[in-house]
């Protein structure tokens, strides 16, 4: 596959743990979140969004927060599993504007 | 089906030589974007369009080119003037309007030797 992201800052948890990732953005303009999961080799696949009007959102395994007072947005992946290794970036945008943001990225590692 | 097909996945080309990357979507979405991924970073836009035959430079256009004549296609063509033109491209879609939320395509893999 595809060495992406070689100097990511990297999280590495036990299988069944709780994984926290966290992302800052800029933009005091932006109302939506995203949060992508890239594998290696492969395009990002999206995971889960939220809207400014929320401050959290659930999904199957995964929960979004949104903190915009200090402009910070992080993901919760429950009960981590093997197949949750990849990358993880988060996106920022504003509704009608076609634009997103990236995030760096995240390398999460599960050992099992 | 519906997606976004990227071809080819492997691309090589000797220095100096024009490529064009092939980004086709069947979803039916307005708005069509290019990123550029090198290791240890995240996507950087290239160009995007919000409709047909209209597109607009992103944050690192210098040396790139796009058509959108359709609207379900959006090549990117890497031209020589490209100074490090080796990297991960993907493309994606998005509905428009209020839709933000973008889809991507499985990436192509440039390498100019």
């Amino acid at each position: 596959g595809e060495s992406v992201g070689l100097h990511l800052p990297t999280l590495s948890v036990q299988e069944g743990d709780n994984s926290i990732i966290n992302c800052a953005y800029s933009n005091s303009a932006s109302d939506y979140f995203i949060w992508y999961k890239q594998e290696s080799g492969k395009g990002p696949q999206f995971i889960i969004d939220i809207r400014s009007n929320m401050d959290k959102r659930q999904g199957q395994r995964v929960t979004v927060l949104l903190n915009k007072t200090v402009k910070h947005l992080s993901l919760q992946i429950a009960a981590t599993q093997p197949g949750d290794s990849a990358v993880y970036f988060c996106a920022d945008g504003i509704t009608g504007f076609q634009k997103l943001v990236f995030g760096t990225g995240t390398r999460l590692l599960v050992s099992p | 089906d519906g997606g976004i097909t990227q071809s080819p996945k492997y691309l090589f080309r000797k220095e100096g030589q024009n490529v064009t990357l092939s980004c086709e979507q069947n979803l039916n979405h307005d708005a069509m974007y290019w990123y550029r991924q090198d290791p240890g970073q995240g996507l950087r836009l290239i160009y995007y369009s919000q409709i047909v035959n209209d597109f607009q430079k992103g944050d690192i256009a210098e040396g790139y080119s796009v058509s959108r004549e359709k609207k379900e296609s959006f090549p990117l063509t890497v031209t020589s003037a490209q100074k490090n033109p080796t990297a991960f491209y993907l493309c994606a879609s998005s509905a428009g309007g209020s839709y933000n939320e973008q889809f991507f395509g499985p990436g192509t893999r440039l390498t100019v030797l």
